[in-house]
Parts: structure tokens; C-alpha cells; sequence
């Protein structure tokens, strides 16, 4: 079936380190990609998307590549801050409004 | 602007309570979706409506749940008995109608049931 797989967490970093958040994805059809960042105590906030293949979506200094290819969408930052510390998930978007949630990646940046 | 506004944001309750969670989607969008997030199954769909009509309801778990919207600015997600293992946050989102646009989730209703 249609899923989604993160690399599990969490992942710890020093401030100003490289992310990379992998993800992959199987589906059928042509499935828009999202990232979501969820903070302590919030509801998930979209961080970026990409809608067709080899499209890049990008924020806040965060991006990530739609690859059909390799049915993935890893996220990435150069340079992380203490700030990004939260927890992050990938998503497709299967036609109009079915979504489908990895179980997402803590991320920990430690000044 | 106000975003999708869930109450209760914290709810204990004892088992075989009956636990009703709400929501106010953003004005003017047409769909609302309702997600369960734990540590294990991470964020799950249980139900999502289309101008007040439910659509997919194919994610609640089973009877004891169940979820209405009467008007386009209310929802709500019924649990009848509660039991432990429903404890669970609850997030409600809503999404404009034009295909292509995301979705936008509300804060969460954390649920113990002990």
C-alpha cells in the first residue's frame, strides 16, 4: 500500500552542522510531498512541498527535491540553529486530500 | 487571522467516560480532517468531511468513535466508552477546496484516559 518511511530518530546535533532527514515514499500515481515541522506542545505547520517530480521545495533555509527516480524527498538544512529543534515528518498527498504521514523525526540541536 | 482553534487542549478522563473533542476550522475552507497522533502508529486519518459531509471515515478505529460537523464551523470527534488506549493528541485540520493547497492543523487535544 501507500507509505511513507522516515529515518527514525532522534538525531542530535551541534549547532551549524549539516541536516539530512531521510524519506522515502511508495504510492501510486503521482503524489504531492510535503515536509511538516511539529514544535513542543504545537500542531504541525507546513515547512516545504513539492508537487511534481525533480521540483525543489524550500524554507527557512530548509529544502528537499522531489526524486521519482529514488521515491524520495530527504530534507535538508546547511547550517541547523537551536531553534529547528522539533519534530519533523514527511507526507504525501494522494489525489485531492488523502494525506499519508511518516511517523516523523525528532530533531535535537544543542547550542 | 485565526487558525483551527481545538478545545479542550488537555483532557483526563477516566475510563468508560465519554470524551468529546472540538473544532473551528479556518473559516472558508471547506474540508476538515481529523488525526490522531501516538508514539507507536505516529499520525493517523480517521475521518475527513467535504462541505459537512463525511467523506473517509475508513481510519476510526472502530464504534466508539464517531464524528459530526453540523455546520461548516463545527466539528467534533465522540469517543463512547473511553477507553486507556485511546489516549492519544487529536489534531483537527482544514484545507481550502482548490486542489493543490495544503492543510493547516490545529494545536491538539491531548487525551489521558487512566
Amino acid at each position: 500500500g501507500d507509505s511513507v518511511t522516515q529515518m527514525e530518530g532522534p538525531v542530535t546535533l551541534s549547532e551549524e552542522a549539516f541536516l539530512t532527514i531521510n524519506c522515502t515514499y511508495t504510492a501510486t500515481g503521482y503524489p504531492s510531498l510535503f515536509w511538516y515541522v511539529q514544535y513542543p506542545g504545537e500542531g504541525l505547520q507546513l515547512l516545504l512541498k513539492a508537487t511534481k517530480a525533480d521540483d525543489k521545495g524550500s524554507n527557512k533555509g530548509f529544502e528537499a527535491t522531489y526524486r521519482k527516480e529514488t521515491t524520495s524527498f530527504h530534507l535538508e538544512k546547511g547550517s541547523v540553529q537551536v531553534s529547528d529543534s522539533a519534530v519533523y515528518f514527511c507526507a504525501l498527498r494522494l489525489g485531492t486530500y488523502k494525506y499519508i504521514f511518516g511517523t516523523g523525526t525528532r530533531l535535537k540541536v544543542l547550542a | 487571522d485565526a487558525g483551527v482553534i481545538q478545545s479542550p487542549r488537555h483532557e483526563v478522563t477516566e475510563m468508560g467516560q465519554e470524551v468529546t473533542l472540538r473544532c473551528k476550522p479556518i473559516s472558508g475552507h471547506d474540508y476538515l480532517f481529523w488525526y490522531r497522533q501516538t508514539m507507536m502508529r505516529g499520525l493517523e486519518l480517521l475521518i475527513y468531511f467535504n462541505n459537512n459531509v463525511p467523506i473517509d471515515d475508513s481510519g476510526m478505529p472502530e464504534d466508539r468513535f464517531s464524528a459530526k460537523m453540523p455546520n461548516a464551523s463545527f466539528s467534533t470527534l465522540k469517543i463512547q466508552p473511553s477507553e486507556p488506549r485511546d489516549s492519544a493528541v487529536y489534531f483537527c485540520a482544514s484545507s481550502p477546496s482548490l486542489s493543490g493547497n495544503t492543510i493547516y492543523f490545529g494545536e491538539g487535544s491531548w487525551l489521558t484516559v487512566v
